[in-house]
């Protein structure tokens, strides 16, 4: 059974800070791996996808890798504002091309003035 | 392209009493997935559709829990005799299911439901 793990649960930073989110999973047969954000009380924004064949995706200023074998991701913000606030939550897709995602329990990330 | 959308965004009933919510996925994504939220988790699996075919359901949708995908459109979602445990986030996402997407899931706004 797939399990996924954030690490950490919470981060504080003061804007402009560039910061990394961790995301560990347990099995490396995956098709996919999204990034989301959360607001509270929303639903999920999805950030960015990446393919089991891909090392890494990029958009403006995330940045996200993937290393199958290893079971890891990271998330990169650069210089982080105040808006970028909200839950950050990693989901990997697969064995199957139409498999259902598997969360971890997510990343608060606070961005203060 | 609106987005998914679900109906209602909010619902609070009494304890077992039936609720049923709508999704509406994006036009022409033939795929579309439940999920369940509660409070400080992330989301958890329920059931899928390829167009009207329910394909796979998590051993977390007892016998209470029933969805349909008539046409292969929109989704509904239906709980009986509802429990103070099924109060959480329901949430909808669609793909387009075509390779070229990677089965990239876009969510809806979810439905909070409480249940007294």
């Amino acid at each position: 059974k797939q399990e996924v793990t954030q690490i950490p649960a919470a981060l504080s930073v003061p804007e402009g800070e560039n910061l990394v989110l961790n995301c560990s999973f347990t099995d490396s047969a995956i098709y996919n791996l999204q990034w989301f954000r959360q607001d509270p009380g929303k639903g999920l924004t999805s950030l960015l996808l990446i393919q089991s064949s891909q090392r890494e995706q990029t958009s403006g200023r995330l940045n996200a890798s993937l290393d199958k074998s290893s079971g890891r991701s990271t998330l990169y913000i650069a210089a982080s504002q105040p808006g970028d606030s909200a839950t950050y939550l990693c989901a990997v897709g697969g064995p199957g091309t139409a498999s259902k995602l598997t969360f971890g329990t997510g990343t608060r990330l606070q961005v203060t003035l | 392209d609106t987005g998914v959308s679900q109906d209602p965004r909010h619902k609070i009933t009494k304890r077992g009493q039936n609720v049923t919510f709508r999704c509406d996925p994006i036009s022409e994504h033939n795929r579309l997935y439940w999920y369940r939220q509660t409070l400080g988790q992330g989301p958890e699996f329920l059931t899928y559709f390829q167009n009207e075919a329910q394909l796979e359901k998590s051993r977390l949708l007892s016998d209470r829990f029933s969805a349909e995908r008539p046409k292969g459109s929109f989704s509904t979602l239906e709980i009986q005799r509802t429990e103070q445990g099924d109060s959480a986030m329901y949430l909808c996402a669609s793909s387009p299911g075509s390779l070229r997407s990677y089965n990239e899931q876009f969510f809806g706004p979810g439905t909070r439901l409480t249940v007294l």
